[in-house]
């Protein structure tokens, strides 16, 4: 049972344009929300998260936006740089603190 | 800031060997997780530890993987008798419990294949 779904697995996007990468749970005891990005043969870098107490966090030019009716969490990423091609995971954690991850999305930045 | 430190980076066995992974967490964390990835997969749970204390292991952690974390700082991922099935990316992390909302630093992984 799949509980972080991202089911978008890749997304090509110009340089300088909005890159939209969305998430989408199933278990409602989730109550923390993070974003990581990876590169090939790296572990998992922490980019950006969000409490479920909130809709939004900006951190510079990414943002991460929490719709809890939903159960839906979407990062954009304004305006895009071809460093950020990478795979991007969405993680979520509840009442027992491990991270549930997503199957990721790879998203190249061209110019 | 040394990070979170995992040796050997790469490690390629025989089916039905033993192998054992080491991991070096940040040193002021108490807990450190062990996790797994695959190709086209997310990191899969396999186990954490607050401490010493080994406080979850999922299902998918069969009898024939252990893990142990003797003294509270760096923890030893062992395989038994090896599978191609285990072939993977076996990531560590680390994180500070009581620092508020938990971040997960991961290190580079150990990738093993087996042959």
């Amino acid at each position: 049972d799949q509980q972080v779904k991202q089911n978008s697995p890749s997304l090509s996007v110009q340089e300088g344009r909005i890159s939209i990468l969305n998430c989408d749970y199933t278990n409602s005891m989730f109550d923390y929300f993070l974003w990581y990005k990876k590169y090939p043969a790296e572990g998992p870098t922490f980019l950006i998260s969000i409490s479920s107490i909130k809709d939004k966090n900006e951190d510079g030019r990414f943002t991460v936006f929490l719709n809890k009716s939903a159960k839906h969490l979407s990062l954009h990423i304004v305006p895009s740089q071809p460093g950020d091609s990478a795979v991007y995971f969405c993680a979520a954690s509840g009442d027992t603190d491990k991270l549930i991850f997503g199957t990721g999305t790879r998203l190249q930045v061209f110019p | 800031d040394t990070g979170v430190s995992q040796d050997p980076r790469h490690k390629i066995t025989k089916r039905g060997q033993n192998v054992t992974f080491r991991c070096d967490p940040i040193s002021e964390h108490n807990r450190l997780y062990w996790y797994r990835q695959t190709l086209g997969q997310g990191p899969e749970f396999l186990t954490y530890f607050q401490n010493e204390a080994q406080l979850e292991k999922s299902r998918l952690l069969s009898d024939r993987f252990s893990a142990e974390r003797p003294k509270g700082s760096f923890s030893t991922l062992e395989i038994q008798r090896t599978e191609q099935g285990d072939s993977a990316m076996y990531l560590c992390a680390s994180s500070l419990r009581g620092a508020g909302e938990e971040k997960l630093f991961f290190g580079s992984g150990t990738q093993l294949s087996v042959l």
